[in-house]
Parts: C-alpha cells; structure tokens; sequence
C-alpha cells in the first residue's frame, strides 16, 4: 500500500512564528486532505488538495502530484493552532477501495 | 449545523461487554467509514459502505462488525471489548469517491474506555 511520511514529527513554535509542514508520499493519489487535530481529539478538516496551491487565511497549502509531496504553511501561529495536524491520501491506482492512508502526524505546540 | 453526528462522544463500558457507537449523516453521502485511533497514533480503517456495500480492512479483527440500515445511519459494534480496543473511533462519509472534490469529512469521534 502507499506510504505517508510527515515532517517534523514535533514541533514547537513562538506565537507569531511560521512553519512550514510536509508530507511525502509514495504513489499517486487521487486524494490528499490536511487535517487539524485538537486537543480534544476533533479532527479538523484544513485543505482538500491532491494537487494545485490554496489558501485560507493564515493557512495555506501546496501540493505538487508529480513530485510526491505536499506542504502545509502556517502564518503567524497562535496558541490555538496547536494540536496534530495529519496528512492523509487515497492511493491512485485506480481500485475501489476509497480508504484515506495517514500519516503519522506532526505535534504542534504554538507557545505564548 | 453538525454534519457527521457522532454519540455519544464518550462511552465506558465493561470488558466483554458488547457496545455499539452510531454516526449518521445529514450529507446524503453515498458512503461511510468508521476509523480507528488509538492513543498517540494516526487514524487506521477498519471499514466502510459504498451505499449497501460493506467494504472491510484485511486485518478488521471479527469482533468488529457494522450495520447500515438506511443512507443516514451507521453502527459500530464491538462484540466483545477488550483492553486494547479502548480508542477513538472516527466516523466519515463522502459522496462518491469516484467523482472529483470528494473530501472525506469526519464527526468529532467517540472515544471508548474499557473497564
């Protein structure tokens, strides 16, 4: 099956600073969402985007297919942006089996 | 506003003791995935229904099961829980992932004890 690296795995910022987030993976894909988990465990969804750039508010993403790779940027961090944010694909090859493949995360930690 | 329901948000129950989680859905999604999140790890399939058809993961152990009495509903049940099934179990629903922009959009999640 298709395999989903993140990097960092952790990472601990100054509120107001920058990050940028990857992912790779490891075959095409038909699908690829970034998600937010909070603290209480609610899975956010941030980006739908198998490929193409988009942006909404102090978050934005980049996905390029034919290299395998997605970035997630976050602006100006603040406390509440902490929590795990997961890279998640639906492999390409054309079967019928829609599953989302995750990561295993990178732990955000947005201090004040 | 809630679109993918999950309840409760949290159950205990007894080891051994069966237990069912429900979602459902005001999406009119065609189907529904049940996940599986253990402590400190990443969300793992364990099924899902394409309409009527049940779909299960390769290592799904039995004592998971699902039901899907209409488009709106789902169940979960865990025959016989033990220890290492207490987690967080996610529900999902998309519309048709063989059409273009099919997100998959998740509840908030039902996180199981077991005693």
């Amino acid at each position: 099956g298709i395999q989903v690296e993140q990097s960092p795995p952790d990472l601990i910022l100054q509120e107001g600073a920058n990050s940028t987030l990857r992912c790779n993976f490891s075959d095409s894909v038909n699908n690829l969402q970034w998600f937010h988990q909070n603290p209480w465990g609610q899975l956010i969804n941030l980006f739908y985007i198998p490929s193409g750039t988009k942006q909404n508010g102090r978050l934005s993403a980049t996905t390029v297919a034919t290299e395998r790779y997605s970035l997630l940027y976050i602006s100006s961090s603040q406390t509440t942006d902490s929590g795990v944010y997961f890279c998640a694909v639906e492999e390409g090859s054309g079967g019928s089996n829609y599953k989302l493949t995750f990561g295993k995360g990178t732990l955000l930690t947005v201090n004040p | 506003d809630a679109m993918v329901i999950q309840n409760p948000r949290y159950q205990v129950t007894q080891f051994g003791k069966p237990v069912t989680l429900s979602c459902s859905q005001t999406l009119n999604h065609n189907v529904m995935y049940w996940y599986q999140q253990k402590s400190s790890q990443a969300p793992k399939l364990l099924f899902h229904y394409y309409d009527k058809d049940f779909n299960n993961e390769a290592d799904t152990p039995d004592n998971f099961q699902s039901r899907r009495p209409n488009t709106s509903f789902c169940f979960l049940d865990i025959r016989s829980p033990g220890l290492g099934d207490a987690a967080m179990y996610l529900c999902a629903t998309s519309r048709d992932p063989r059409g273009r922009e099919q997100p998959q959009h998740f509840g908030d999640g039902t996180r199981l004890s077991i005693l």
